[in-house]
């Protein structure tokens, strides 16, 4: 069965660190996603990226984030400056349709500590 | 700022009874509602979306839907003790597909 694949599965970082996270989504979806889940918390939405660029990003999506599909099959995650708060559980999410007109497919998730 | 509210339990049902799990939501212009397992330390998975007002079934799952109330549920029948997790009430936010979670409740099917 398909599924959509992160590593690393879990990262810990010094504060003020570069973090990059990466995902292979399953191949034939078109739309990918980021969400993160801070510990006990609910999951939010970061961004969603279609057709090369990004489609719509979240509040939290501030300019230390930044994603990349650098070729076809990869879709990044990077996090220029770290901070304590970013500590999360990143989950990446692809479907084949926008994700609210079918089913999102999670990654199994990236556990970024900072310290 | 679109909210989805969920009772964050612990919801404790015996195995084999029915388990009723409710989200409101704060949009009514929302269109797509979906409810995903997740269990401890591991990913959302969905179990069931719904579009329309009324009941949808999937085996031992129905979920409720009631846009006038801005109200949707997930009952599970003959629950099992593999059915205890957390359970997210999902619904469309911007025009992106993305999707706004509620906070989940968490199930506990006791044997």
């Amino acid at each position: 069965e398909p599924e959509v694949t992160q590593t690393p599965s879990h990262q810990v970082t010094q504060m003020g660190q570069e973090v990059i996270l990466r995902c292979v989504p399953i191949s034939n979806h078109l739309y990918f996603y980021w969400y993160r889940q801070i510990l006990g918390q609910k999951v939010e939405f970061l961004v969603s990226f279609y057709n090369n660029e990004i489609s719509e990003k979240s509040e939290i999506f501030d300019d230390q984030f930044s994603v990349e599909r650098p070729d076809g099959s990869n879709f990044t995650l990077k996090i220029r400056s770290t901070k304590l708060e970013d500590s999360a559980m990143y989950f990446c999410a692809s479907s084949a349709d926008r994700g609210d007109a079918g089913e999102l497919f999670f990654g199994e998730g990236s556990r970024l500590t900072v310290l | 700022q679109k909210e989805v509210e969920q009772n964050s339990g612990p919801l404790s049902v015996p195995e084999g009874a029915i388990a009723s799990l409710n989200c409101t939501y704060s949009d009514r212009g929302s269109q797509s509602f979906f409810w995903y397992r997740q269990y401890s330390g591991k990913s959302p998975e969905l179990i069931m979306f719904i579009y329309s007002n009324g009941d949808k079934e999937d085996g031992r799952f129905t979920a409720q839907l009631n846009k006038a109330s801005q109200y949707v549920s997930l009952l599970i029948r003959d629950s099992q003790p593999s059915d205890s997790a957390t359970y997210l009430c999902a619904v469309n936010g911007g025009s992106q597909g993305n999707l706004i979670f509620g906070k989940g409740t968490k199930l506990s099917v006791k044997p």
